[in-house]
Formats: structure tokens, C-alpha cells, sequence
């Protein structure tokens, strides 16, 4: 079965250079989030979009934005990367977001600020 | 946000169930709970969801208490692959995301 998927799987960024991580939900899946995990910590969630439009904001820093495009995908832009951005980043998807609709995670994205 | 409390850690022999506890004092009527576990660095994988009654799939069973506030993911036979880390979730019954992740409960299984 079609999983989703994520890309790049790693992603070696200097400091105050951009970057952009890419997310592909499983077909037929609207919703896509996106969380981020540092090392030795849970996944905190950041934002998340249904049908192309922001359904909920957490702790997403300014200097980061996203956005779903018409084919689902999701794209996770970030700017003026700091150290601290180093980080484990997971996108999930689900069809709707229904509270009893599951949420299927990517391998995610292993990203290293230097 | 989360509105879990799991214990940090446990320990289960392998071969012998794992039974992983979590306190959902405040759920709410039409609020599902949601067991996901993360093995080293891999993306979290789903395990098991229930609202009220219990649910058991070729991976676990979820025992929910009859007030809901508390609920036991059953692992019935533990082996070494399932040493990870596991999280209990409540999905809030609101627009938007409301899936936030805790704090967990990381299970080692013993040889």
C-alpha cells in the first residue's frame, strides 16, 4: 500500500540558509500536518492543512511557513535556519480530520544546521 | 496541549504481555484515543484507536475503562521488535488538528 512519503530524507543546511522539505500524503488523504522532533524529544506539532487551506497552528516558528498545494502535496519552507532547527521532521496524513480518522506518518526528513 | 499521562518507562520480559497504562482524566464523550509507538528515529506507526468499547487488531488490544478516563494498550506476546517508544493520544473533538503528542512511555523488552 502507498505510504507517505517524504523528501529528502536527510538535509545538511548552514546557518541562515533556507530550506524547503517536501510531503506527499497517501492518494485520497486531504489533511497533511507537519511535526518536528528534536533529539530525544516527542514529535511537537507544528501546522497542519485540509483541502489546501490551514486547519490548526501550533508551535511553528515565524521564520517558518507551509502550504498544501492542488495535488495535496505539502511543502515546509524554512528560512534563517538556526542551529536549534536541527531536527527530525515527520509529516502525517489522514482523510478529513475527523477525531476518528488515523494518522499515517512518513519515514521523515533528518534535517542538520551547521 | 496533551491530555495524557503515561509512565516514563517500563520494562517487560520477552514472550510475556506488555501492558502499557494511560490517564485521560479529562476526555471528552466523543474523543477518541489514539496508541501510536515510535521505534528509534522512524516515523511514528499506528497501533490502535477506540472510543468507548474495547478493540483488539492482529497488534494489541486497548482495554478502556467504563468512565473513560483511563485506558491499557495490551502488547500479548512481546518480543524484541517491540521495544520502542509509546505514545498515548486523545484526539480532540475539535476543527483542525488537535492530535498532539506526550510525553510516552518507552518499553524495553528483556531477553
Amino acid at each position: 500500500a502507498a505510504g507517505v512519503i517524504q523528501s529528502p530524507r536527510h538535509l545538511i543546511k548552514e546557518k541562515r540558509e533556507t530550506a524547503t522539505l517536501k510531503c506527499y500524503p497517501i492518494p485520497r488523504h486531504d489533511t497533511v500536518y507537519w511535526y518536528q522532533q528534536g533529539p530525544g524529544q516527542d514529535p511537537q506539532f507544528l501546522i497542519s492543512f485540509y483541502e489546501k487551506m490551514q486547519s490548526d497552528k501550533g508551535s511553528i516558528p515565524d521564520r517558518f511557513s507551509a502550504q498544501q498545494f492542488s495535488d495535496y502535496h505539502s511543502e515546509l519552507n524554512m528560512s534563517s535556519l538556526e542551529l536549534g532547527d536541527s531536527a527530525l521532521y515527520f509529516c502525517a496524513s489522514s482523510e478529513g480530520f475527523a477525531t476518528n480518522e488515523k494518522l499515517f506518518f512518513g519515514s521523515g526528513t533528518q534535517l542538520s544546521v551547521l | 496541549d496533551a491530555k495524557t499521562t503515561q509512565p516514563p518507562s517500563m520494562d517487560c520480559a520477552e514472550g510475556r504481555a506488555a501492558n502499557l497504562p494511560c490517564n485521560h482524566s479529562t476526555i471528552s464523550g466523543n474523543e477518541y484515543v489514539y496508541w501510536y509507538r515510535q521505534i528509534h528515529s522512524q516515523g511514528p506507526q499506528y497501533i490502535i484507536h477506540g472510543l468507548k468499547n474495547n478493540e483488539t487488531n492482529e497488534m494489541a488490544s486497548l482495554i478502556i475503562t467504563e468512565d473513560r478516563k483511563s485506558s491499557t494498550l495490551i502488547l500479548p506476546h512481546a518480543t524484541l521488535r517491540d521495544t520502542a517508544v509509546y505514545y498515548c493520544i486523545v484526539r480532540v473533538a475539535k476543527t483542525g488538528n488537535q492530535f498532539y503528542f506526550g510525553t510516552g512511555t518507552s518499553l524495553t523488552v528483556i531477553p
